[in-house]
């Protein structure tokens, strides 16, 4: 079964700073993939960015990158320029291809930019 | 081009009541995730549809909890003499098909919160 751990305590961070958030996952499996999800107090949890197992560069989306380390079995989250609408509870999930479709979340890391 | 809505967005009721949240995926997803979430956790897997098949159920669906997907487009989660314990937040994504199937995002909706008193 698979397993993410995301152990940070609520972080504060400075507008316009950079922030890197923590997860790291346990399989036994060789294919599968990372995603990161952000959810705000409205509740909705809004797609980020997405790593293959495969994938040999790490993934970018905008503002957002992921710092993939296969070995170390670590999948963080870097948010570069924080800006206010940053403020949110941060998931890290995995899907593996083969056997299931679920995604398994970590508890989350709640992030706070202050101006 | 529109999201996964759901619908209600709230529900209170009393224990041992019956409720049933109904999920409309984006349009061409053929699949479809029910997740449960509670307090400072993460969401938790329940159960998943391809089209109207559903395909996996997680122990966590006892007995009390049912969904469907008729005609393999909006689903309903009905959950039967509601319990305390019920109370969650109710996430539903849904995802295409695509070649490959590790980049087969799940997008979510943006949950119905029940609340059991």
């Amino acid at each position: 079964a698979q397993k993410i751990t995301q152990t940070q305590p609520g972080m504060f961070v400075q507008e316009k700073e950079a922030v890197t958030l923590d997860c790291t996952y346990d399989t036994s499996d060789q294919s599968y993939g990372l995603f990161w999800y952000k959810q705000p107090s409205s509740g909705e949890m809004i797609f980020l960015i997405y790593q293959g197992s495969y994938d040999e560069q790490n993934a970018t989306e905008g503002r957002y990158s992921l710092n993939f380390q296969k070995a170390r079995k670590s999948a963080n989250l870097v948010i570069s320029a924080s800006q206010l609408g940053d403020s949110a509870m941060y998931f890290c999930a995995m899907r593996l291809l083969y056997g299931n479709n679920r995604l398994a979340f970590g508890k989350g890391n709640q992030v706070v930019v202050i101006p | 081009d529109t999201g996964v809505s759901q619908d209600p967005r709230h529900k209170i009721t009393k224990r041992g009541q019956n409720v049933t949240f109904r999920c409309d995926p984006i349009s061409e997803h053929n699949r479809l995730y029910w997740y449960r979430q509670t307090l400072g956790q993460g969401p938790e897997f329940l159960t998943y549809f391809q089209n109207e098949a559903q395909l996996e159920k997680s122990r966590l669906l006892s007995d009390r909890f049912s969904a469907e997907r008729p005609k393999g487009s909006f689903s309903t989660l009905e959950i039967q003499r509601t319990e305390q314990g019920d109370s969650a937040m109710y996430l539903c994504a849904s995802s295409p098909t695509l070649a490959g199937g590790l980049g087969d995002t799940q997008y979510f909706g943006p949950g119905t919160r029940l609340t059991v008193l």
